[in-house]
């Protein structure tokens, strides 16, 4: 099975900063690749699928890019609101494996 | 709207088995696979698997096989997942999310709490 690796496992940033997190296919998955924000409490919400689209109603400061093996999110000015989890996901066939997750803080 | 309403929280005993319910509502339920995953306390998302409401076709993640079963009621557009052989590491809250393309749907959450 693939394996999905994300990095880092926490972080910490002010508001504005430029926040990145990477996710790597232990294969190459294409651009099946989805990315989840998961607030304290609450459902996980999609955020980016396709690598790099944006779900609807999310705000623009999310993007991703990426393709193959490795994969980035990035929230160009972080939020308080982005204090979250977040996952990424690979769809291209079962088992649809999760990363292990990156928590997001305020600093 | 897309709603996924799921069955309130359980409590079972190690060994035992329980079965989590999922209305959905505001689509055509046949049109769209539904998936599992959990998270326990504490820790990522886990799938478990999925179900295609048309077919009845299922797909386990291999450590379910043989635990997990999923089944659907097209009359009331509920799909089902029943977790035996339950252990207290399957204390976990359970969701059920809709696959268009990606999951972009989810219910509620079940918590499933094993314990004696």
């Amino acid at each position: 099975d693939i394996q999905m690796t994300q990095s880092p496992s926490s972080l910490s940033a002010s508001v504005g900063d430029r926040v990145t997190i990477t996710c790597r296919a232990s294969q190459g998955i294409s651009n099946y690749l989805a990315w989840f924000q998961q607030k304290p409490g609450k459902v996980p919400k999609l955020l980016i699928y396709a690598a790099s689209t944006l779900q609807s109603g999310v705000p623009s400061r999310f993007s991703g890019s990426g393709s193959g093996t490795d994969f980035t999110l990035t929230i160009s000015s972080l939020q308080p609101e982005d204090v979250a989890t977040y996952y990424c996901q690979k769809y291209n066939s079962a088992p649809r494996e999760f990363g292990q997750g990156t928590k997001v803080e305020i600093k | 709207q897309v709603q996924l309403v799921q069955s309130g929280a359980e409590v079972r005993e190690p060994g035992a088995s329980v079965k989590v319910s999922c209305k959905a509502s505001g689509y055509t339920f046949t049109t769209y696979y539904m998936h599992w995953v959990r998270q326990a306390p504490g820790q990522g998302l886990e799938w478990i698997g999925l179900i295609k409401p048309s077919s009845d076709t299922t797909t386990y993640a291999q450590k379910f096989q043989g635990r997990v079963t999923m089944t659907r009621d097209t009359s009331t557009s509920t799909v089902y997942m029943e977790l035996s052989s339950l252990r207290s590491e399957d204390t976990a809250v359970y969701y059920c999310a809709r696959e268009n393309i990606v999951n972009d749907y989810w219910g509620q959450g079940t918590l499933v709490t094993v314990s004696s």
